[in-house]
């Protein structure tokens, strides 16, 4: 247990759905992030928040909206997504501006868009 | 900008055997260097971290990587291998709060 929960584990939706992945942290840490992972390709880091604030978006499609309502849970709300959205979804958090900053992950939600 | 290049993408051993598994790296500033550890259907979970305190960072599970600035390095090793080791292993660089640079992934396969 790495104090990172995320839910779903599994997802599979159709293009034309709605749906949304929950993260949660249990660790008091201030920064949260979204990380994709597929096959063959490097972790690509898609949105961060600190302190509730959006610092970093990847240049992600705008069908997936994340949001952080507070230090300790994040969303990530999927709409109209295509088939190469389907991707192991991370979820991680870490301590910003601390000399042992260090990301710790959730365990994934695994996403098939059919 | 900052990059890392992890140089097998797997790597096979025999259980008992030594483990090593190479990464290089690319900062313009003293950076932070992680090992990462995956097993299937699992997040990724930190092994060790360098921050410059000292080139040999034990971490858990009985790895350790060597910080080599000459080389711009950070290879990781176990003496040992067990079958339970079998995972993708991630190495990472950061030289800046909250920019963490993947590299591919290391798949090790453990041979009985």
């Amino acid at each position: 247990e790495t104090g990172v929960t995320q839910t779903p584990r599994h997802l599979v939706m159709g293009m034309t759905n709605k749906k949304s992945l929950k993260c949660e942290q249990h660790l008091g840490h201030n920064a949260m992030y979204w990380y994709k992972q597929s096959a063959k390709k490097p972790l690509e880091l898609m949105f961060v928040y600190s302190l509730e604030e959006r610092v970093e978006n990847n240049s992600v499609p705008s069908r997936f909206s994340p949001e952080c309502p507070n230090s300790s849970h994040l969303f990530l709300h999927l709409h109209t997504l295509q088939p190469e959205d389907s991707a192991l979804y991370l979820c991680a958090s870490s301590q910003l501006g601390q000399s042992n900053e260090k990301l710790f992950f959730g365990s994934g939600t695994q996403l098939s868009v059919l | 900008a900052q990059s890392v290049t992890q140089l097998d993408s797997h790597v096979s051993v025999s259980e008992g055997t030594p483990v090593l598994l190479r990464c290089n790296y690319s900062s313009s500033y003293s950076p932070s260097l992680f090992w990462y550890v995956q097993h299937p259907n699992k997040g990724l979970q930190l092994l060790l971290k360098y921050t410059s305190a000292a080139t040999l960072v034990k971490g858990i599970n009985g790895f350790e990587a060597e910080f080599k600035k000459s080389e711009t390095s950070f290879h990781l090793t176990k003496p040992s291998a067990h079958m339970s080791d079998a995972a993708e292993y991630f190495c990472v660089v950061s030289d800046r709060s909250y920019k963490y640079i993947f590299g591919t992934g290391t798949r090790l396969k453990v041979l009985a």
